[in-house]
């Protein structure tokens, strides 16, 4: 990936365990994006954090950045065999409000194993 | 609610050939992305329009080419295809204002035998 790498690329964890995947990315950037996409099916906004915040919650779901060292990461709680699937992070460079394309990562391979 | 819609969703063509995918975005965006994924690997943005007229352009190759009509929707035509353009195809809508979150649509898969 140009932009964003990410880190494991495959994580097998057991049901109920927290599931954590990281991202490390290159230029500058506005905001920061998690989306999730299911074997062969698109993608799904999970959650957007902008480079003026440190951390966000929703749900189950815990994302932090630094933009210091150009990195994030989520965090999924409590894991459920719903939640297999691979996991991408996505930057977008311009204005929160405008229509910039957003670059993605690399992507993590989640697998719940029940 | 209503997502974005793409069509096909399968398409199976042969080297040289033309194929056309389609997508109609979520009602009041103004921005359709154009997003290539090969199998195990991240999008590729490809082209975005802005309210009918291109506003980026990534990796497209010059085979391909796309159009944003009036009623919004969008159309990436392939000519000349190559084993190497099998991959899922996948459009995007966001309206300028909003949260900056993209909606993908199921995606198109394309196999080029």
């Amino acid at each position: 990936s140009q932009q964003g790498e990410e880190d494991p690329q495959a994580l097998s964890i057991q049901e109920g365990e927290n599931a954590t995947m990281n991202c490390s990315y290159k230029t500058s950037i506005n905001n920061l994006q998690w989306y999730r996409q299911n074997s062969g099916r698109g993608l799904v906004h999970l959650i957007l954090i902008r480079s003026n915040e440190r951390e966000k919650h929703s749900g189950r779901l815990r994302v932090t950045l630094d933009t210091s060292k150009k990195s994030s990461s989520l965090l999924i709680t409590a894991s459920r065999a719903a939640d297999t699937a691979s996991y991408f992070c996505a930057t977008r460079r311009g204005s929160n409000f405008g229509n910039e394309k957003l670059t993605f990562g690399t992507g993590t391979r989640l697998t719940i194993i029940p | 609610a209503a997502g974005v819609i793409q069509s096909p969703r399968h398409l199976i063509k042969e080297k040289r050939e033309t194929a056309t995918l389609k997508c109609y975005p979520i009602p009041r965006h103004d921005t359709v992305y154009w997003y290539q994924q090969g199998p195990g690997q991240d999008p590729q943005f490809l082209i975005s329009f802005y309210e009918k007229m291109q506003s980026d352009k990534g990796s497209i190759p010059d085979r391909f080419s796309a159009q944003q009509f009036s009623d919004y929707h969008s159309e990436l035509n392939m000519s000349s295809l190559e084993l190497g353009d099998s991959a899922l195809y996948f459009c995007a809508s966001s309206f300028f204002g909003g949260t900056g979150e993209l909606f993908f649509g199921e995606g198109s898969r394309l196999t080029v035998l």
